[in-house]
């Protein structure tokens, strides 16, 4: 299994501002993740954190906006840029181990005023 | 594109009763899996039950099993003996078997278990 911790839980930031949200593991893990879960919805993938090298983001998301590092196989940040009241939502990092098996953090809240 | 949708946004259940979530999809894709996640107030994404698609019998965890139905591309979770504890967001989620671990998540079903 694997533990993961994230700091912030949770911030209210003002708009133009940036947070970098902290997603660290227990274990070495082999992938990693970051998702946006909107007020009232779904989980929708940001990017998959690479380590050593610059994150693989989906379509929508950007590096200019958020991005990520992933300096070893245990810690990896997103960074909200600039930010908005549309990025008032929760951010969850989630990690796929050597066993395959899949665990996602407890979630950062954000709120944007 | 992969798709997956909960036409269910609440659903309430008395204790010790059974409730089902339904849950479809769209794939073009043969070889995936599927799985409900629970997420209670703590915000904690818990995996309830996971099903491959290339297995015909359907996946049980204890009081949680599904009705996967590959040619309709649904996959349903039955709740049996309904605790109070199982009140959470229920999400059904797609994964392709590609190595990716990228899922595609559902809306989400809100269960309500009414003591």
């Amino acid at each position: 299994s694997a533990v993961i911790s994230q700091k912030p839980s949770r911030d209210i930031c003002q708009r133009g501002t940036s947070l970098t949200i902290q997603c660290q593991v227990d274990s070495q893990v082999t992938m990693m993740f970051w998702y946006r879960q909107q007020p009232g919805q779904s989980l929708t993938l940001i990017a998959t954190a690479n380590q050593g090298s610059e994150a693989t983001y989906e379509s929508g998301f950007v590096i200019d906006k958020f991005p990520i590092s992933r300096p070893n196989l245990t810690f990896s940040t997103l960074t909200v840029s600039n930010m908005s009241p549309e990025d008032s939502s929760i951010y969850l990092c989630s990690v796929v181990t050597a066993s395959y098996e899949q665990y996602f953090g407890p979630g950062t809240r954000l709120t944007v005023t | 594109a992969q798709t997956v949708t909960q036409s269910q946004p609440e659903m309430s259940v008395q204790e010790a009763e059974t409730v089902t979530l339904s849950c479809t999809y769209d794939t073009s894709e043969s070889d995936y899996y599927l799985f409900w996640y629970k997420q209670p107030p703590s915000r904690q994404m818990i995996l309830v039950i996971r099903q491959e698609a290339y297995k015909q019998q359907n996946a049980t965890e204890n009081r949680f099993s599904v009705n996967f139905q590959k040619a309709a591309k649904s996959f349903s979770l039955k709740i049996s003996d309904s605790q109070l504890g199982d009140a959470a967001m229920y999400f059904c989620a797609y994964n392709l078997d590609s190595g990716t671990y990228k899922y595609i998540f559902g809306t989400g079903t809100r269960l309500k278990v009414l003591a």
